[in-house]
């Protein structure tokens, strides 16, 4: 069975620090890797996708995402993180049948 | 505007009644995906629509049922709810055919069971 993992459950960091959000998955097949964001009150939202070719990726906002297939990770990465920031970060993978949710990680940004 | 759009908002309903959710999918999708968001947890999976039927199932009893319409759209029923079903229902369009792009969720139906 697909699984995915998060680990940070929540994070703080202060404004201007970087930030690196750890996600693994565990299904054999195609590998179709998303990072979700919900910001307070809002839906779901896509930063970026990972299907094949260039394991860097780069999103939106600033975000970026690294694919090490050796250590099944998908790791969300970004330099400096700012107060609008703060929002809670899925990782999903799978396929376009189903799609299975990390258990999402919290971000707090400081001032 | 998540393009994706769902009704209603939020609703309370008491146990062992039962719940009809309403989602209507992004132009341009055909398939329609429903998840389950208890407090504090991720996303789990309820089932997909794709042409009208179900085609794919996530570890949920069968009171939980889905139809989907010929213009897309979708609806979540829930029968003989327990207090355990309160949640924050989501749903997610994609296409269903050709290349996987990822979802687009909507704003989810917050359920309380009482």
């Amino acid at each position: 069975a697909q699984s995915v993992s998060q680990h940070n459950h929540h994070v703080i960091l202060s404004e201007a620090a970087s930030l690196e959000l750890g996600c693994n998955y565990s299904y054999g097949g195609t590998v179709n890797l998303f990072w979700y964001v919900q910001y307070p009150g809002q839906h779901l939202q896509l930063l970026l996708k990972y299907f094949s070719g260039d394991p860097l990726v780069k999103g939106i906002k600033g975000f970026e995402a690294e694919f090490i297939k050796s250590k099944f990770s998908f790791n969300l990465r970004k330099p400096s993180v700012q107060w609008s920031d703060t929002a809670e970060y899925f990782c999903l993978g799978g396929s376009a049948r189903q799609l299975t949710f990390g258990s999402g990680t919290q971000l707090t940004v400081l001032p | 505007d998540a393009g994706v759009t769902q009704s209603p908002t939020h609703l309370i309903k008491t146990r062992g009644q039962q719940v009809t959710l309403r989602c209507s999918p992004k132009s341009g999708h055909d398939t329609v995906s429903w998840y389950q968001q208890a407090l504090g947890q991720g996303p789990q999976f309820i089932f997909q629509y794709y042409e009208e039927e179900e085609r794919q199932r996530g570890n949920f009893p069968d009171r939980f049922s889905g139809h989907q319409f010929p213009n897309y759209s979708s609806e979540l029923n829930v029968n003989a709810l327990l207090l355990g079903d309160s949640a924050l229902y989501l749903c997610a369009s994609s296409l269903g055919t050709g290349p996987f792009y990822g979802y687009t969720f909507g704003s989810g139906t917050r359920l309380t069971v009482v």
